[in-house]
């Protein structure tokens, strides 16, 4: 299975970007890459996602490799409230057609007034 | 509004006592998940479901029980609980493939 790795934590000036990396080096041609984030013990909540193109929304962007070994999502201004645990997901096809959403352990960001 | 309600939120058991955590979706997702997160190792999933009478094991799903009788709904079962299934858990849905809707969390004390 394919398996993310990310740093434990990472500081960030309030105002900033903040850019969180992810290695993926097992990934699969046609898994996606998505981004959740979770405030304190909440439920994590959606960011954005990608499979090959750097994608951009509202909230972030998320800048793939083009070996698609790794990715960074980018906080273009970050505000106190981003202080969270951003999780960088892998989403598998499983040999017996059902996806699998494979998580990381996440990094601690900690956004610094 | 899109919602996954999970109940209860919090839970103090004991061991042995069967216990059975609801799961409801309003977004009409063939997809369901339960994942439960400990300190220091992220969010693990238990069991999912692909849709109604379809139910697959995760990575950790020893001494859990799910059901899919009916698409809004995906109850995780424990039937005998033991301390080591202390832990935060979460119910999420999704279209197959798609963006993943989250419940607030369930915090079970098996004591």
């Amino acid at each position: 299975d394919a398996k993310t790795t990310q740093p434990p934590s990472m500081d960030c000036a309030e105002g900033r970007a903040a850019n969180l990396p992810c290695n993926h080096s097992t990934i699969s041609g046609n898994e996606y890459v998505y981004w959740y984030r979770q405030i304190h013990s909440q439920g994590p909540q959606y960011i954005i996602h990608g499979l090959k193109n750097n994608e951009t929304n509202e909230m972030a962007s998320l800048i793939i490799t083009e070996d698609r070994k790794s990715s960074t999502l980018i906080l273009p201004h970050a505000t106190l409230r981003d202080t969270a645990v951003y999780y960088c997901i892998v989403r598998v096809l499983t040999t017996s057609g059902t996806y699998k959403y494979i998580f990381g352990t996440g990094t601690r960001l900690k956004v610094l007034a | 509004e899109a919602q996954v309600t999970q109940n209860p939120r919090y839970l103090i058991t004991v061991t042995g006592k069967k216990l059975t955590v609801t799961c409801s979706q309003n977004m009409n997702h063939e997809y369901m998940s339960w994942y439960r997160q400990d300190p220091g190792l992220g969010l693990r999933q238990i069991y999912y479901s692909m849709n109604v009478e379809v139910t697959d094991k995760g990575d950790v799903p020893e001494g859990y029980k799910v059901s899919r009788k009916e698409k809004r709904n995906f109850p995780l079962i424990l039937e005998s609980p033991s301390p080591n299934q202390t832990s935060l858990y979460f119910c999420a849905s999704s279209y197959p493939g798609g963006t993943i809707y989250f419940g607030e969390g369930s915090w079970l004390t098996v004591v």
